[in-house]
């Protein structure tokens, strides 16, 4: 099984500064790492994966994670935000062999103060 | 649009009625799933089906009844609800079976906002 710790629920942030956003995983085996976007009164959105190869994996709107295996770690990070990016931002985890379910943090809602 | 459809967007009922809760996905996936969001807490996994089987109810009480008529629909049907389950329920589906790989994550709809009255 697996376990996912987002240790912020809440991290405020002044507009065109950086963020990041801690995700720490437990597993005894070999992960999939997962990082969700939602935005107020929306579903879950895909925002980043790491399945294998390169630790450092990108999304289109500028957020970037690292996988970091040692230290159990696939923290979100952003060079500068945008009040577009007030959301809840989740991490999941999964086992990678077939069939195996997302395990989900708490969240960490993000909010862009102008 | 995400292709996972839910419905209705919000709902408030009281403790004695009984509604359903819809979610219909277009993206050909076998797997669908139910997931309660509460304030503060991690996403609670409630039901999986596969295939329209069931293969997972994560110790959910009853007053929650699942029905996956087919591939591409799911439902909630709630009947006696307790103000605590007030929560956003989302929808979320997933391509899954033996030889293909989980590494595309869930495709998850809008949610219903429920409020129990």
């Amino acid at each position: 099984a697996q376990s996912v710790t987002q240790l912020d629920s809440q991290v405020p942030v002044f507009e065109e500064a950086p963020v990041e956003l801690r995700c720490n995983y437990s597993s005894s085996v070999s992960v999939y790492l997962f990082w969700y976007v939602q935005y107020p009164n929306q579903g879950l959105q895909l925002l980043l994966k790491y399945l294998s190869g390169s630790t450092l994996v990108e999304s289109i709107n500028g957020f970037e994670a690292e996988f970091n295996k040692s230290q159990t770690s696939f923290h979100l990070r952003k060079p500068s935000v945008h009040i577009s990016d007030t959301a809840e931002y989740f991490c999941a985890v999964s086992g990678n062999f077939g069939n195996e379910k997302l395990t989900f943090g708490t969240g960490t809602r993000l909010t862009i103060i102008p | 649009e995400t292709g996972v459809t839910q419905t209705p967007r919000h709902l408030v009922m009281g403790m004695t009625n009984k509604k359903s809760l819809k979610c219909e996905q277009h993206l050909g996936h076998n797997a669908m799933y139910w997931y309660k969001q509460s304030a503060k807490k991690p996403l609670e996994l409630m039901f999986v089906y596969n295939f329209k089987e069931q293969t997972e109810n994560n110790s959910v009480p009853s007053r929650f009844s699942p029905e996956c008529p087919n591939s591409s629909h799911l439902f909630l049907h709630l009947h006696t609800l307790q103000p605590e389950d007030s929560a956003l329920y989302l929808c979320a589906s997933s391509q899954e079976g033996p030889g293909i790989p989980f590494n595309y994550g869930y495709t998850f709809g809008s949610g219903t906002r429920l409020t129990v009255v």
